[in-house]
C-alpha cells in the first residue's frame, strides 16, 4: 500500500531556531495535514491544507508555523522560532477527498521533535 | 472536545473476538464515525468507517446502533499486533480535521 514518507524521523534543535519538517504525501493525494501529539498526550490537529493554501487550522497553529508545498511532491511543516513546548511527535498526512467526506486518511510514522 | 466517549481499557486474548464500544449521543445526521488506531511508536492507521449501516473491512467490522448514538469496532480474532489505543471519531461533512479523544487502549495477550 502507498505511504506517507516522513523525514528526518528525530530532530533536535535548540530553543529560538528555525526547524523545517518535511513530508512526501502519497502521490495522487489532493489534501495535506499536520498533526503533533506531545508526549502522553492526544493526538491534536494543525493544519489542513488544499490548493496550495490553508482550508483549516488550530489555535495551536498560530504565527510561528507555516505549511508549504515547494514542488509536487513535498509537504513541509515550518516552526520559526522553537519553544520547548514544540517538542512533539509531528505527523504528516494525506488523502484524496478530505477526511470529512467519506475517505479514509493516511498517516506518515512522524518526526520526533525534541527542542534542547 | 471529542464528543465520544469510550472506555480507557480493554483487555482480551489472542484469537478472540473483540468489542470496542463508543457512545455519541449528540451525533448528527451527517456525521462520519471514523475508527483510527494507533500502535506504539506509530502514526494512527485508518481503520474503517460508516455513516448508518454496518460495515465491513479486512481489518474489522463496524455495528452502528440504529438511533446511531453508539457503535461498536469489532475484531474478528484478535492478534498480539492489535494491541494499540483505538480511536472512536465523529467527523462532520463540513470539516476536515479529526479530534482525537484519549481512545481505548487495548491489550492482548498469548
Amino acid at each position: 500500500e502507498p505511504e506517507v514518507t516522513q523525514t528526518p524521523s528525530h530532530q533536535v534543535t535548540q530553543m529560538g531556531q528555525e526547524v523545517i519538517l518535511r513530508c512526501v504525501p502519497i502521490s495522487n493525494h489532493l489534501y495535506f495535514y499536520w498533526y503533533r501529539q506531545i508526549l502522553g498526550q492526544k493526538v491534536e490537529f494543525l493544519v489542513s491544507f488544499y490548493n496550495n493554501e490553508i482550508s483549516e487550522k488550530s489555535e495551536i497553529f498560530d504565527d510561528q508555523f507555516s505549511v508549504e508545498r515547494p514542488d509536487g511532491s513535498n509537504f513541509t511543516l515550518k516552526i520559526r522560532s522553537t519553544k520547548l513546548e514544540d517538542s512533539a511527535m509531528y505527523f504528516c498526512a494525506s488523502n484524496q477527498e478530505g477526511a470529512g467526506f467519506n475517505e479514509k486518511l493516511f498517516f506518515g510514522s512522524g518526526t520526533q521533535l525534541s527542542v534542547l | 472536545d471529542a464528543k465520544t466517549t469510550q472506555p480507557n481499557s480493554m483487555e482480551s486474548n489472542e484469537e478472540e473476538p473483540v468489542h470496542l464500544p463508543c457512545n455519541h449521543s449528540t451525533i448528527s445526521g451527517t456525521d462520519y464515525i471514523h475508527w483510527y488506531r494507533q500502535l506504539p511508536s506509530q502514526g494512527p492507521e485508518y481503520v474503517i468507517h460508516g455513516l448508518t449501516s454496518n460495515v465491513n473491512n479486512r481489518m474489522a467490522s463496524l455495528a452502528i446502533a440504529e438511533d446511531r448514538k453508539s457503535s461498536t469496532l469489532i475484531l474478528h480474532r484478535a492478534t498480539l499486533r492489535d494491541a494499540a489505543v483505538y480511536y472512536c471519531i465523529r467527523i462532520s461533512y463540513n470539516t476536515d480535521k479529526l479530534i482525537f479523544g484519549t481512545g481505548t487502549r487495548l491489550q492482548v495477550f498469548p
